[in-house]
């Protein structure tokens, strides 16, 4: 167990529709990521939030929006789902937001749009 | 921007048979990390290299981070059916930001 958690742990939405995924960091972790892994692209990294401010930013599509709230908790929305959005979306946190910091994953977010 | 490439991309070896994966940065990194996934799981971190021309070991693996920092490996000596998984490098540096940028992996597979 890293730590980790992210809800809901599996969601099957329609084309079209939005979706909120959840993500609590580790105790003490300043730093939360979002991943988001399909199986032709790998680990694509979405965005970084370090103590509640937008630290880094990835290929994250204008139809995605995240924020981290004052309690480090964060949260992924996605919208205007389209088939291609379906795949596993990872948060991830660290203690601080240096690349070099280690990152704890959590079990991951399956989104099925159908 | 940086890209990290691992080869290859699947692995299919003999259980007692050695594995290595190899990580390319387009840039110079100021650390690259390993981590693997098992399957259906998450990935968890392995281990971390800063220094240039660094080697790491862990049991039966051992990690080197190249001299020019811009490459590294992962080397498991004689594999067994419980080293199945993806391993990830991922590498970090001030064009990056804070985050790592991951590989695409490399998916191992151990028959007995």
């Amino acid at each position: 167990d890293s730590g980790v958690t992210q809800t809901p742990k599996h969601l099957i939405t329609a084309t079209g529709q939005r979706v909120t995924l959840r993500c609590s960091p580790r105790s003490g972790d300043l730093s939360v990521y979002w991943y988001q892994q399909s199986l032709d692209q790998g680990l694509q990294f979405l965005i970084q939030y370090y103590n509640g401010e937008e630290r880094a930013k990835g290929n994250i599509l204008e139809r995605f929006s995240a924020q981290q709230f004052p309690d480090l908790h964060s949260e992924l929305n996605l919208s205007s789902l389209e088939l291609g959005d379906s795949a596993l979306y990872f948060c991830a946190s660290s203690l601080e937001g240096a690349s070099g910091n280690t990152i704890y994953f959590g079990e991951g977010s399956w989104l099925t749009v159908v | 921007g940086q890209q990290v490439m691992q080869i290859p991309q699947y692995q299919h070896v003999q259980e007692g048979e050695d594995f290595t994966t190899y990580c390319n940065s387009s840039t110079t990194l100021s650390n690259i990390q390993w981590y693997k996934q098992r399957p259906g799981g998450h990935p968890v971190f392995l281990i971390q290299l800063v220094k240039s021309g660094e080697v790491k070991k862990q049991k039966r693996l051992t990690f080197q981070f190249g001299e020019a920092k811009k490459n590294s490996s992962l080397h498991i000596t004689a594999t067994q059916t419980t080293d199945v998984g993806t391993y990830f490098c991922a590498g970090g540096n001030s064009n990056s930001g804070y985050a790592l940028n991951f590989g695409k992996g490399t998916s191992l597979l151990v028959t007995p």
